[in-house]
């Protein structure tokens, strides 16, 4: 079936590292996406890794894919408060829905 | 850059009530899709449109309905609201690997 998990809530401190994990259970996954989703506002999309790829850099961003356990992270250095927001993990399915299939999303706290 | 475009940005409704969810990209993009975003649940697809003249139904479709008449624009229609249908719509726009999404119509059906 198809399911994506990630951990509710997640604190940190200014300027430490934040890690943001999240399981799915569809093998054929084509795309796997990192989205951040402000109060009131709509989601943006942070970014995106292929399925065959095993990580993905993008300045503060690290996403990091583990296939075989079906594992998918966000690393963010040097958090700051801006970062505080919920991001979500999703995953695109290899049919011709095109769907996206979202967790329930993480609440990152940057605390001062 | 527009991007993914929804209007309005707010409505409130009574139950039984009609309206339409406005959405257009300018992106060019085939594939369009509207979800429901409620509290505890992650988004949850409603309906799809791979291209102008095709729809289907997602996962929640019942209560809604869809159109493709151009690749731009792909419209919500709620045909009788019901307060469970009070949620914040997300349209997507996607092409491969990138998928964007509007900034959301939150609806209160009271």
């Amino acid at each position: 079936g198809e399911d994506v998990e990630q951990s509710l809530f997640l604190s940190v401190r200014e300027g430490d590292s934040s890690v943001i994990n999240c399981t799915y259970t569809d093998s054929s996954s084509t795309y796997l996406y990192w989205y951040k989703q402000e109060p009131g506002a709509g989601l943006q999309l942070l970014t995106y890794i292929f399925s065959n790829m095993d990580m993905k850099q993008d300045q503060r961003l690290t996403v990091l894919l583990n296939k075989k356990d079906k594992h998918l992270s966000l690393r963010i250095a040097d958090t700051q408060t801006g970062d505080s927001a919920i991001y979500f993990c999703a995953e695109s399915l290899m049919d011709s829905s095109y769907k996206l299939i979202f967790g329930s999303g993480t609440r990152l706290l940057v605390r001062p | 850059n527009a991007g993914v475009t929804q209007t309005p940005k707010f409505q409130v409704l009574k139950t039984g009530q009609s309206m339409t969810l406005q959405c257009a990209q300018d992106m060019n993009h085939e594939y369009m899709s509207w979800y429901r975003q409620d509290p505890g649940m992650g988004l949850r697809l409603i309906h799809y449109s791979v291209g102008a003249g095709i729809t289907d139904q997602g996962e929640v479709p019942n209560g809604y309905n869809v159109s493709r008449s151009t690749t731009e624009d792909f419209p919500l229609r709620l045909l009788s609201a019901a307060p469970s249908q009070t949620s914040v719509y997300f349209c997507a726009s996607r092409d491969r690997g990138q998928a964007f999404f509007g900034q959301g119509t939150r609806l209160t059906v009271v």
